[in-house]
């Protein structure tokens, strides 16, 4: 089976800079993504990252360590739209390519 | 962008009864479709993934005969609940993903479905 393990909540200033953590455990890893979701909202894309590394899309960053299992995505330059639940999904190909999802992760954003 | 619509945003019916949910692949062509439910506060749980043409895969603990899925073309695919009960009241949410490689699924805006 897969498990992800990201913090449930967040708490941040305005203008700062935040970093959510992912660890995952999963047979068949293909590459790890980030989706951000508002309050009634579907999910949307944030990042992709299939090889070790930071990579950059304005002003979030999403970095992933193979070896440790682990991702991160860096929300910098906080605005208050921003708040929104941020989750990590792994994709794995075993015998279909599908995505799982994590908990999630509560952002709240303080002005 | 690519878009994904779903039909209907919300619905209400009365237990034992079925609903019918549509997503459809708006301005590309979905080889995979796959299909979510979501309590509230609570993550996505995968409940299936279908590929145009053939049956569906189910993820364990999801009834397929509960929850039956098609997709018959590339660009749609619905789910029907089957005698619905107030426990299946829930968010449902499609997403697709196109041929080539591509890893990235869009989501369609959701389906509240509440059932009395």
């Amino acid at each position: 089976g897969q498990s992800l393990e990201q913090p449930s909540e967040v708490t941040a200033v305005e203008g700062a800079i935040v970093q959510i953590n992912c660890t995952y455990q999963t047979s068949g890893f293909y590459g790890l993504s980030w989706y951000q979701q508002h309050d009634g909202g579907a999910p949307t894309f944030l990042s992709y990252n299939a090889l070790d590394g930071l990579e950059e899309t304005g002003r979030f960053s999403s970095f992933l360590s193979r070896s440790d299992s682990y991702g991160y995505l860096l929300l910098q330059e906080l605005q208050m739209k921003d708040s929104a639940s941020y989750f990590c999904a792994v994709r794995v190909m075993n015998r279909d390519d599908k995505i799982i999802f994590g908990k999630g992760t509560r952002l709240h954003i303080l002005p | 962008g690519a878009v994904v619509s779903q039909h209907p945003s919300w619905v209400i019916c009365k237990s034992g009864t079925s609903v019918k949910i549509e997503c459809r692949s708006l301005d590309f062509q979905a080889t995979t479709m796959f299909w979510y439910r979501q309590f509230p506060k609570q993550s996505l749980m995968l409940m299936a993934t279908s590929n145009e043409g053939s049956k569906a895969t189910y993820e364990q603990g999801v009834e397929k005969d509960k929850f039956l899925i098609n997709h018959a073309s590339l660009t749609l695919s619905t789910l029907t609940v089957t005698s619905a009960h107030p426990e299946d009241s829930s968010f449902y949410i499609c997403s697709a993903r196109g041929g080539g490689g591509s890893y990235e699924q869009y989501f369609g805006p959701g389906t509240r479905l509440t059932v009395t």
